[in-house]
């Protein structure tokens, strides 16, 4: 069990250009969640997939963001036409399958727009 | 809808002293609770979790919340802080069925003085 990774670690982009992140969950989970972490704030949450099926998406992903998890294993985020209030940590965490499993978090990807 | 509130974005204790970190939570069905510590640059890791079975909780690191439902509570406590302590501390709570996807309070940093 090597953990949730994510990459890149740090991202620093220019306004309106596309970023994309990638998540690798723990190998046996089929809950995959991304979140988001301002300054201050607790991460909010983004969207759900079980295995590769996004089943739940915040009213805080707008049309610009869009997430896959392509055969049920790593998962991308995808940000396009990135803006200054896209700065912030993006983290995804895994979980098995059952009811009262705790999320297992990645290191996230620090995002800075400028 | 589910909400978390913390109580307190800063609290300071000194070394050897008891720690008690608040979390208060709406729910219109029992959820399960959860309290997460964030050292910096890292992610979140499990402290503890409440999946309705004994109300005390007993976490790492010598933690533990009690689950009070009259209350809506599950306040944090640990009866002798440690410099190691000092961190960001998140609750957490999710519902029973469906995503599971977690609902966080907006933190409280905890410094140890020495």
């Amino acid at each position: 069990d090597t953990g949730v990774s994510q990459d890149p670690r740090h991202k620093i982009t220019k306004r309106g250009q596309n970023v994309t992140f990638r998540c690798d969950p723990i190998s046996e989970h089929n809950r995959l969640y991304w979140y988001r972490q301002t300054l201050g704030q607790g991460p909010e949450f983004l969207t759900y997939f079980q295995n590769e099926a996004q089943l739940e998406k915040s009213r805080l992903l707008s049309d610009r963001f869009s997430a896959e998890r392509p055969k049920g294993s790593f998962s991308t985020l995808e940000i396009q036409r990135t803006e200054q209030g896209d700065s912030a940590m993006y983290l995804c965490a895994s979980s098995p399958s059952g009811s009262g499993n705790e999320q297992f978090f990645g290191p996230g990807t620090r995002l800075t727009v400028l | 809808a589910q909400s978390v509130t913390q109580l307190g974005s800063h609290v300071s204790v000194s070394e050897g002293a008891l720690v008690l970190l608040r979390c208060n939570y709406s729910s219109s069905v029992p959820p399960y609770l959860f309290w997460y510590v964030q050292y910096p640059n890292q992610g979140l890791q499990l402290l503890l979790k409440y999946t309705s079975a004994a109300t005390l909780v007993k976490g790492i690191n010598g933690f533990e919340a009690e689950f009070k439902k009259s209350e809506t509570s599950f306040h944090l406590t640990k009866p002798s802080a440690h410099m190691s302590d000092a961190a960001e501390y998140f609750c957490a709570v999710s519902s029973t069925s469906g995503t599971y996807k977690y609902i966080f309070g907006t933190g409280t940093r905890l410094k140890v003085l020495a």
